[in-house]
C-alpha cells in the first residue's frame, strides 16, 4: 500500500493567514493526489483533485500543487470557515489511502 | 445529483456483525463508478475500507478483507457493508461514498458525493 504522510499534524492560524501542509506519498504517484477538507458532523469535501485541479464551487483561495511524491494544499488569506481538518488522499493505486489528517485551529 | 444515506443499528455487541446499508438516491446504482465505505474511529483518520462496482466486483482493504464483504442491490438502489467479528477498534463513524472522475486507477478520481455518516459503537 502506499503511504501518505501529512504534516504538521495541526497547527494554529489566524483568520487572513496563509497556510501550508504538506503532504508525501511512500512512492511516486504522479500526480493523482486529491484534497479533501472535513468538518466535525459533516461529511468531507473535496477541495482539490489532481494535485492542482479546484474543485467547482471550491474558493480560489485553495490551491494545491506538486508531483511525484510531494505535495502542498496553500489556503491564502485563512477564513474563520476553513478551520477544519485537511486529508490528502492518493488515487493512483487500490487501495486508495488517506494521509493522517492536518487540523487546523484558531490561533 | 447522487444523494446517498447510510442506515443500521448504531450499536453492535463485541465479536458481532457491523451492518450498513447506503440507498442512493438522485441517480442509479448502475452507473459506472466504484461505491465505497469509508470510516472515521473517534480523534482518528479517515480509513478507506472497499468498494464495490455495479458488476460487483470488490476491492477491499486488507487490513479488514477477512471480516467484510460490501454487496450491491440494484432493485432497491442501494448497497450495503457486512463487517464480521467487531470489537471495540471497529467503533467508528462510518461513511458510504461515490467515486467520481476515472474509475480506472490510476486516475483523477475523488471521492464525491458522501453520506453525512453514521456512528456505529461496537460495546456490550
Amino acid at each position: 500500500d502506499i503511504q501518505m504522510t501529512q504534516s504538521p499534524s495541526s497547527l494554529s492560524a489566524s483568520v487572513g493567514d496563509r497556510v501550508t501542509i504538506t503532504c508525501r506519498a511512500s512512492q511516486s504517484i504522479s500526480s493523482y493526489l486529491n484534497w479533501y477538507q472535513h468538518k466535525p458532523g459533516k461529511a468531507p469535501k473535496v477541495l482539490i483533485y489532481g494535485a492542482s485541479s479546484l474543485q467547482s464551487g471550491v474558493p480560489s483561495r485553495f490551491r494545491g500543487s506538486g508531483s511525484g511524491t510531494d505535495f502542498i494544499l496553500t489556503i491564502i488569506n485563512l477564513q474563520p470557515e476553513d478551520f477544519a481538518t485537511y486529508y490528502c488522499q492518493q488515487s493512483y493505486t487500490t487501495p486508495v489511502t488517506f494521509g493522517q489528517g492536518t487540523k487546523v485551529e484558531i490561533k | 445529483q447522487v444523494q446517498l444515506q447510510e442506515s443500521g443499528p448504531g450499536l453492535v455487541k463485541p465479536s458481532g456483525t457491523l451492518s450498513l446499508t447506503c440507498a442512493v438516491s438522485g441517480g442509479s446504482i448502475s452507473s459506472t463508478t466504484w461505491w465505497n465505505w469509508v470510516r472515521q474511529p473517534p480523534g482518528k483518520g479517515l480509513e478507506w475500507i472497499g468498494e464495490i462496482s455495479q458488476s460487483g466486483d470488490t476491492n477491499y482493504n486488507v487490513s479488514l478483507k477477512s471480516r467484510v464483504t460490501i454487496s450491491i442491490d440494484k432493485s432497491k438502489n442501494q448497497f450495503s457493508l457486512n463487517l464480521i467479528s467487531v470489537t471495540a477498534a471497529d467503533t467508528a463513524v462510518y461513511y458510504c461514498a461515490t467515486w467520481s472522475g476515472i474509475t480506472s486507477r490510476p486516475g483523477y478520481g475523488w471521492f464525491d458525493p458522501w453520506g453525512r455518516g453514521t456512528l456505529v459503537t461496537v460495546s456490550s
